[in-house]
């Protein structure tokens, strides 16, 4: 089936540790994107790639790195320096940019700081 | 300019009611306006969206009422189910960036 993969579901991470959230598209998206949610709130963007190769920073981008070296693949890193990690991540892709195309939602990965 | 600010925050409706749910924004270039729906603990699934050229949309239940010179459009659910129970975003975007910006969304809750 076509869609976009998260993983894993649920992670704990340690305080200073970098912890890697995987999101994988077979949907032969050209863009990826990144989201933090919080309780109640809306969804916030962190990191958004448009190409292989090519990825900028969204609103939220400090503590956050990411890498995308496959069309398929967006991996999220969430490093040492986020100071408040604790959320639901969601990863999402969309076809060809510049035009109003349909933005598909993973289904998240919460993690936890313990 | 980026913001996208969406009321109410909650909602409780009766079944079979209409349920609005209303977004207004500030940046006059995004040009591209859906709305989400989201079950607890799983991602966004798009419900409708809309562009600026038109003043509404309907898809079965669900219409966009859009005005562009208020800069607001809102989402009206018609005769509203208890399995429309969910969270619902408003979102927009435009050319220079097609990443989407989103409400605070509103939590809809439709009672038997």
């Amino acid at each position: 089936d076509g869609g976009i993969t998260q993983s894993p579901k649920y992670l704990f991470r340690k305080e200073g540790q970098n912890v890697t959230l995987s999101c994988e598209q077979n949907l032969n998206h050209d863009a990826m994107y990144w989201y933090r949610q919080d309780p109640g709130q809306g969804l916030r963007l962190i990191y958004y790639s448009q190409i292989v190769n090519d990825f900028q920073k969204g609103d939220i981008a400090e503590g956050y790195s990411v890498s995308r070296e496959k069309k398929e693949s967006f991996p999220l890193t969430v490093t040492s320096a986020q100071k408040n990690p604790t959320a639901f991540y969601l990863c999402a892709s969309s076809g060809r940019t510049g035009t109003n195309t349909e933005a598909f939602f993973g289904q998240g990965t919460r993690l936890t700081v313990v | 300019q980026q913001q996208v600010k969406q009321s109410p925050q909650s909602l409780i409706v009766q079944k079979g009611g209409i349920s609005i749910i209303n977004c207004a924004y500030e940046n006059t270039a995004f040009d591209y306006f859906p709305w989400y729906q989201q079950f607890p603990g799983k991602g966004p699934a798009l419900l409708i969206a809309i562009r600026p050229d038109v003043s509404e949309k309907k898809e079965g239940r669900f219409t966009i009422s859009f005005n562009k010179s208020a800069k607001q459009f809102s989402l009206h659910i018609m005769d509203s189910q208890p399995g429309d129970s969910a969270t619902y975003f408003c979102a927009a975007s435009w050319t220079g960036r097609r990443a989407l910006t989103f409400g605070s969304g509103t939590r809809l809750q439709v009672q038997p």
